[in-house]
C-alpha cells in the first residue's frame, strides 16, 4: 500500500534551471495539495486540486505551476529556479467525499537552489 | 479566509508530566480541525481530528485535543509525556465548505526531557 509517493527525495538545482517534482497517490483521492516547509514558517500551501482538470492557487503560488490530468498524479513544476525556492516540498492527498477527512502526506522532496 | 495560529514555537516538558500544545483558528464557517506530528526528516502523520460532537477528541499515541468554540481553540494534550513524543506538531483547519484547502499553522516543537 504505497499511499502518497514523491520523487525525487533530494535535488540540487542551479539558478534558472527547471524541474518537475512528481507526486502520485494510489488511494483514489480527489483532493491533492502541494506545500512547502521552511524552518519556523510551517507549511505554506502552493497549489491544490479538487479533482482531475481542476487546480487552484494557494498562499504562495508564484514561481510554480501544476497540472492535474489524472486523479493519481499532481506534478509541481519550477520553471526558473531561484534561491528563494530552496525548501522541503510535501505533496498530500485526501478523500473529497466530505471536508472532514484527514490528508495523507508523502515523505517530502528536499530542494536546494544554488 | 482561514487561518491557524500556534503561539508557541517550542514547548518543554519533563517526561511523565502533562503536556499542552496550543492552537487557535479563524474560519468563517464551521471548522474541521486536525493535529499532525512530524518526526525529523519525515512526512507528516495524522494524530486526530475534530468534526462535530464531543469537544474532547482522542487520537493516536495517547494524545487528545479539546475543541473550544467560544475561544476558537483546539489545544493538543497528553496526560503523561514520553521522550519519544519529542517532535514537531502542526495544527490545521479546513472550513466546512466544498473546495476549501487544508491550512496549517507554523508548528510547535515539543521537547520532552528524561
Amino acid at each position: 500500500n504505497a499511499g502518497v509517493t514523491q520523487t525525487p527525495k533530494f535535488r540540487i538545482l542551479k539558478i534558472g534551471q527547471s524541474m518537475t517534482l512528481q507526486c502520485t497517490q494510489d488511494m483514489n483521492h480527489n483532493y491533492m495539495y502541494w506545500y512547502r516547509q521552511d524552518p519556523g514558517m510551517g507549511l505554506k500551501l502552493i497549489y491544490y486540486s479538487v479533482g482531475a482538470g481542476i487546480t487552484d492557487k494557494g498562499e504562495v503560488p508564484n514561481g510554480y505551476n501544476v497540472s492535474r490530468s489524472t486523479t493519481e498524479d499532481f506534478p509541481l513544476r519550477l520553471e526558473l529556479a531561484a534561491p528563494s525556492q530552496t525548501s522541503v516540498y510535501f505533496c498530500a492527498s485526501s478523500y473529497s467525499g466530505t471536508q472532514n477527512t484527514e490528508a495523507f502526506f508523502g515523505q517530502g522532496t528536499r530542494l536546494t537552489v544554488v | 479566509a482561514q487561518s491557524v495560529a500556534q503561539p508557541e514555537d517550542q514547548v518543554n516538558v519533563a517526561e511523565g508530566n502533562p503536556l499542552t500544545v496550543k492552537c487557535t483558528y479563524s474560519v468563517s464557517g464551521n471548522p474541521y480541525l486536525f493535529w499532525y506530528v512530524q518526526y525529523p526528516n519525515r512526512g507528516l502523520q495524522f494524530l486526530l481530528k475534530y468534526i462535530t460532537g464531543d469537544n474532547l477528541v482522542k487520537g493516536s499515541y495517547g494524545f487528545e485535543a479539546e475543541f473550544n468554540k467560544s475561544q476558537t481553540s483546539f489545544h493538543l494534550k497528553k496526560p503523561s509525556a514520553l521522550v519519544s513524543d519529542s517532535a514537531l506538531y502542526f495544527c490545521a483547519v479546513r472550513e466546512n465548505q466544498a473546495g476549501t484547502a487544508l491550512i496549517f499553522g507554523k508548528g510547535t516543537t515539543l521537547s520532552v526531557s528524561s
